[in-house]
C-alpha cells in the first residue's frame, strides 16, 4: 500500500501568513489521484482539493494544491482564522486508499 | 442536498457485536460506491470498508477483514456496517462517505457526521 507522510506535524502561523503543507508518497500516486481534506474539531473532514490541484466546489481560491508523482503540496495563500484546523492528504489511485497522518495548523 | 446520517454507535464490550447504519438522501444512492472510514480518538483517518454501487463487490481493510461486513439496501437508501468480535482498537468515530464520481477510486465529496463506537469492558 502507498504510505503518505505529511510534514510538518504541526505548523504554527499567524492569520494573514502563507501556509505550505507537504505530503510525500512512498511510491508514485497514479494519475495525480491525491486529495486534501480539512477537519475542524468535532466535525467530519471536508474535501478541499482533488486531482492534486483541482479545488472542490465552494472552496476559496486561497487554497491551492500542486505536485505529482510522490511529492504534493497544499498552499494556503493568506490564512484566515477559520483555516486553523487539521489537514489530511489522501491517495485514491491505488488500492487500498490511504491517508496521511495529518498536519495540525495552529495559531501562533 | 446530499445528506449522510450515521447511527448505531455506542458502548460495547470486547467480543460483542454492533451494527452501524448510514441513511442517505439527496442523491441517487444506487449509483454510488460508499465507504466506511474511522478515526480513533486523537488519531488520523483509516479506511475500513468499501462497497460497490450494487453491493456485489466488497473490500475490507486488513484490520477488520473477517470481523466486519459492509452491506447496503438500495431500496432503503441505507448503508450498513456489521461489526463482530469487537476489539479495544476498534474504538473510533465511524464515518460513512460518498465518492465524488460514484466509482471506487475517487475522493470523498460528502461525509456523514459520524457515530462513536467505544469498545470497553
Amino acid at each position: 500500500e502507498i504510505v503518505l507522510t505529511q510534514s510538518p506535524g504541526t505548523l504554527s502561523l499567524s492569520p494573514g501568513e502563507r501556509a505550505t503543507l507537504s505530503c510525500r508518497a512512498s511510491q508514485s500516486v497514479s494519475s495525480s489521484s491525491l486529495a486534501w481534506y480539512q477537519q475542524n474539531p468535532g466535525q467530519a473532514p471536508r474535501v478541499l482539493v482533488y486531482g492534486a490541484s483541482s479545488r472542490a466546489t465552494g472552496i476559496p481560491d486561497r487554497f491551492s494544491g500542486s505536485g505529482s508523482g510522490t511529492e504534493f503540496t497544499l498552499t494556503i495563500s493568506r490564512l484566515e482564522p477559520e483555516d486553523f484546523a487539521v489537514y489530511y492528504c489522501q491517495q485514491y489511485g491505488s488500492s487500498p486508499i490511504t491517508f496521511g497522518q495529518g498536519t495540525k495548523l495552529e495559531i501562533k | 442536498q446530499v445528506q449522510l446520517v450515521e447511527s448505531g454507535g455506542g458502548v460495547v464490550q470486547p467480543g460483542r457485536s454492533l451494527r452501524l447504519s448510514c441513511a442517505a438522501s439527496g442523491f441517487i444512492f444506487s449509483t454510488y460506491a460508499l465507504y466506511w472510514v474511522r478515526q480513533a480518538p486523537g488519531k488520523g483517518l483509516e479506511w475500513v470498508a468499501l462497497i460497490s454501487y450494487d453491493g456485489n463487490n466488497k473490500y475490507y481493510a486488513d484490520s477488520v477483514r473477517g470481523r466486519f461486513t459492509i452491506s447496503r439496501d438500495n431500496s432503503k437508501n441505507t448503508l450498513y456496517l456489521q461489526m463482530n468480535s469487537l476489539r479495544d482498537e476498534d474504538t473510533a468515530m465511524y464515518y460513512c462517505a460518498r465518492t465524488q464520481s460514484g466509482g471506487y477510486w475517487s475522493p470523498f465529496d460528502y461525509w456523514g457526521q459520524g457515530t462513536v463506537v467505544t469498545v470497553s469492558s
